[in-house]
């Protein structure tokens, strides 16, 4: 079975800095999806990145970057430039590329942003 | 973007009670849904896959005929949560799977906590 690992339970970081959100993960497959999603106070889960397994290439979103590692089994959520409004719970999950199609989350890692 | 309605967004009911909650895709149809459970300051754990058209598949340890889902329409689909009790009470997650998408994303609903008195 696939578990996903989050080490860090409760990060912060001053405002306009970068900072790092670290995501293990466990499976057999070769073909997969990993996804970081946000959830703010008001529970709403938010896609923040996607990555495919098969892609060598870093995905990238505005301020948000991933490091993904797929030997190590690694894939690590940069954020640049906080802002306020990053401030949630940051959520690292798993899909399988064929099949079931549930997402695998990790334990969360609450972020917050010091003004 | 893909728009996932949940209804009602938060629930009090008695104990013994029966409470429906539902899960609209409303601009894009969703073969495959899936519902999930929250408890405060945790992770979201995957109940129950709910397919239109056929039985969903529960995870290990959700006791189905507690947590009846229903999948009716590729845009619909339901969780009841039957005689409810307070340990019940939590915050339940619904998501879909954009049928023409291939980008592997899935669409969250905004949740509904249920409080069983």
């Amino acid at each position: 079975a696939q578990t996903v690992t989050q080490s860090q339970p409760e990060m912060s970081v001053q405002e306009a800095e970068t900072v790092t959100l670290s995501c293990t993960y466990d499976t057999s497959e070769s073909d997969y999806y990993l996804f970081w999603y946000k959830q703010p106070p008001s529970r709403q889960m938010i896609l923040v990145i996607r990555q495919e397994a098969y892609k060598q290439q870093n995905a990238t979103e505005n301020r948000f970057s991933v490091n993904f590692q797929k030997a190590a089994k690694s894939f690590s959520l940069k954020i640049s430039d906080s802002q306020l409004g990053d401030a949630a719970m940051y959520f690292c999950a798993y899909r399988r590329y064929f099949g079931n199609e549930k997402l695998t989350f990790g334990t969360g890692t609450r972020l917050t942003i010091i003004p | 973007g893909a728009v996932v309605s949940q209804h009602p967004s938060w629930v009090i009911c008695k104990s013994g009670t029966s409470v429906k909650i539902e899960c609209r895709s409303l601009d894009f149809q969703a073969t495959t849904m899936f519902w999930y459970r929250q408890f405060p300051k945790q992770s979201l754990m995957l109940m129950a896959t709910s397919n239109e058209g056929s039985k969903a598949t529960y995870e290990q340890g959700v006791e189905k005929d507690k947590f009846l889902i229903n999948h009716a329409s590729l845009t619909l689909s339901t969780l009841t949560v039957t005689s409810a009790h307070p340990e019940d009470s939590s915050f339940y997650i619904c998501s879909a799977r954009r049928d023409s998408s291939n980008t592997g994303e899935l669409f969250f609903g905004e949740g509904s906590r249920l409080t069983v008195l």
